[in-house]
């Protein structure tokens, strides 16, 4: 079936908006995982779902991050009050059970630029 | 903190060359290692993988890379390298605890090849 899929591909905000950046998982996946990626550097952790539960959120940079899966299929990230430093790309992944040895399907990312 | 470094973030090469791109994980104890690629204009995808047994680990594309835990090490190697290969390639951890697939990737390393 398809895989990953991130909405929108693209976004630019004016500093202080708040955005909304969509994923759609595979098909019955029970991890979904978000990273941020800024420019020159690897994906950064951010958060992870297990269905609809959050069971790690340790890697959002500030309360103005929130992410929520309340169905356990579609995961959406909100940024409040966007700043410059929130620029990056923002990438989503899933995988088909929690074990750790499963692989990680990467969508392909929502390039996020605060002005 | 666990951190994964990759030394060259640049490489470039003729085709046909050898390949070794290096990467060093900071965490002592157990670890999950991964390779992944980022063809242009593609999504992040995984090039192999090593969980435990054979240090010397085969993943798609021809690509191999070996553990060596005494260095720390998870170096990738490929023997001859081909202009399809010019992408970015990610070493990457899975941080210790929690029961699941938490990554830390490294910085990254492009490679161009030319013909």
């Amino acid at each position: 079936g398809a895989g990953v899929s991130q909405s929108p591909r693209y976004k630019v905000a004016k500093r202080g908006q708040d955005v909304a950046l969509r994923c759609d998982p595979i098909s019955g996946h029970v991890s979904l995982f978000w990273y941020q990626q800024a420019l020159g550097q690897g994906p950064e952790f951010l958060t992870y779902f297990q269905n609809e539960a959050q069971l790690d959120k340790s890697g959002l940079p500030s309360d103005r991050f929130f992410a929520e899966r309340p169905e356990g299929s579609v995961s959406t990230l909100k940024i409040q009050r966007t700043q410059q430093e929130d620029s990056a790309v923002y990438l989503c992944a899933s995988s088909l059970t929690s074990a750790i040895n499963n692989e990680q399907f990467f969508g392909p990312g929502t390039r996020l630029t605060v002005l | 903190a666990q951190s994964v470094s990759q030394h060259n973030h640049h490489v470039i090469l003729s085709e046909a060359a050898s390949l070794e791109l290096g990467c060093n994980y900071s965490y002592g104890g157990t670890v999950n290692l991964f390779w992944y690629v980022q063809y242009p204009g593609q999504h992040l995808q995984l090039l192999l993988k090593y969980f435990s047994g054979d240090p010397l680990v085969k993943g798609i594309k021809g690509f191999e890379a070996e553990f060596i835990k005494s260095k720390f090490s998870f170096n990738l190697r490929k023997p001859s390298v081909q202009w399809s290969d010019t992408a970015e390639y990610f070493c990457a951890v899975n941080a210790p605890g929690g029961g699941y697939n938490k990554l830390i990737f490294g910085a990254g390393t492009r490679l161009a090849v030319h013909p």
